[in-house]
């Protein structure tokens, strides 16, 4: 059983330009978490997705920031208009349906992240 | 809002000896969920260990085990006969009934041959 899958592992940027990041949860999965972390500090939620569904944006800023989960295909996590302060790693998470396998519901399987690099 | 602290920025053990990373949380919640990742250099997050708040046994892994202490909001790792695998980083995190996870700022644990 694969693991998280996200895509490319390391992006550069330049100021400016747009960034794509993608994540295809385990199987099975159907629950989507962000993440970044910056350096020298842990990881900060960003936002929940279930298929088709935003759940929470709490910790997405405001601008610039979107995130999608489509009924077909990975997750995507969009930054448009980079800035350097947007260099950071990205971490994607997946967690199981309750009652299906694939791991505890209650827990997220990480992704081996995208390393965002703003020139 | 919860909170995470992870209290030693860095640790260090001998190869076969065994270590003890803290950490303490801060909740209004009863029932809840704890976690240890591990991030070693390749930057993977990896699950080490996961804890039910309304379990009173201790959580174990193998070498690694939990001393969770509810009323005090402690939630301690304990790695026995460290291996240099071992090496990485550890943060604690926590889960509430928001689904999302509060991490600590992560303890940088170095094993010694």
């Amino acid at each position: 059983n694969a693991g998280v899958m996200q895509n490319p592992r390391h992006l550069v940027r330049r100021r400016g330009q747009e960034a794509r990041l993608r994540c295809s949860p385990m199987k099975g999965h159907s629950h989507v978490y962000w993440y970044r972390q910056l350096p020298e500090e842990g990881l900060k939620f960003m936002v929940y997705l279930q298929k088709e569904n935003i759940i929470d944006e709490s910790g997405m800023p405001k601008e610039r920031f979107s995130a999608e989960f489509p009924k077909e295909g990975p997750s995507i996590l969009r930054i448009q208009q980079v800035v350097r302060g947007d260099s950071a790693a990205y971490f994607c998470a997946s967690s199981p349906t309750p009652g299906t396998s694939g791991g505890f519901p209650d827990t997220q399987y990480f992704g081996p992240g995208t390393r965002l690099t703003v020139l | 809002a919860q909170t995470v602290t992870q209290s030693q920025p860095e640790m260090s053990v001998q190869e076969a000896e065994t270590v003890t990373l803290s950490c303490t949380y801060d909740t209004s919640e009863s029932d809840y969920y704890l976690f240890w990742y591990k991030q070693p250099p390749s930057r993977q997050m990896i699950l080490v260990i996961r804890q039910e708040a309304y379990k009173q046994q201790n959580a174990t892994e193998n070498r690694f085990s939990v001393n969770f202490q509810k009323a005090a909001k402690s939630f301690s790792l304990k790695i026995s006969d460290s291996q240099l695998g071992d090496a990485a980083m550890y943060f604690c995190a926590f889960r509430g009934s928001n689904y999302k996870l509060t991490f600590g700022k992560g303890t940088l644990l170095t094993v010694n041959p």
